[in-house]
């Protein structure tokens, strides 16, 4: 059974630029969350995706935004990238109806 | 409000010992309390969760004990061994248990043989 599968698993990108990031969901989840987790810290939530609409945000900037697929699969978006944006960004799959979360392994962004 | 504190920053203890972690809340509408387990390189692993209406919740080595009028709650790692280094997160949600959560800062265990 697979888990929580994300891609890339590393990436760097230039400050102003644009990346995408995308998850895959541990089999049976219909829902996605994504949560930033910077170094030496807590991980952050920044949105959920539940039938391929947002159904809760964090407080993360318009910068970050995201899409669910009819698949469950989703990504996470960042525009213009900041330095401070460099993180593990963690997605986490379960179902709309608890169960908890299963997470990813996470894709580590460096933005210079 | 919606801070979730978490100390000791960083912990060693001797192999066999007990590792106590200690996380404090303000928001009263808080009602599951998850602790993760994340190694390097890894994503977070959830290890145990309690919710408000029982005081204390084992499983096997790991006991979450809950303190509701003191908004506190706490990990105790009995018989630690070198495998459970790791960093150590507690976290809180006002909903179900996926609901968006509030992470601790974390604490970095390492158990010495």
């Amino acid at each position: 059974d697979a888990g929580v599968t994300q891609s890339p698993t590393h990436l760097i990108k230039t400050r102003g630029q644009q990346v995408t990031l995308r998850c895959s969901p541990k089999s049976g989840h219909d829902t996605v969350s994504w949560y930033q987790q910077a170094l030496g810290q807590g991980p952050q939530f920044i949105f959920q995706y539940y039938e391929e609409e947002e159904r809760q945000r964090g407080n993360f900037p318009d910068r970050f935004s995201g899409h669910q697929f009819p698949n469950y699969s989703s990504e996470l978006n960042v525009n213009a990238l900041l330095l401070g944006d460099s993180a593990l960004y963690l997605c986490a799959s379960s179902l709309w109806t608890g169960a908890g979360y299963t997470f990813g392994s996470g894709t580590r962004l460096t933005v210079v | 409000q919606q801070q979730v504190k978490q100390s000791p920053q960083s912990l060693i203890v001797q192999k066999g010992g007990i590792s106590i972690i200690n996380c404090a809340y303000e928001n009263t509408a808080f009602d599951y309390f998850p602790w993760y387990q994340q190694f390097p390189g890894k994503g977070p692993a959830l290890l145990i969760a309690i919710r408000p209406d029982v005081s204390e919740k084992k499983e096997g080595r790991f006991t979450i004990s809950f303190n509701k009028s003191a908004k506190q709650f706490s990990l105790h790692i009995m018989d630690s061994q070198p495998g459970d280094s790791a960093t150590y997160f507690c976290a809180a949600s006002a909903g179900d248990s996926s609901y968006k959560l509030i992470f601790g800062s974390g604490t970095r265990l390492l158990v010495r043989p």
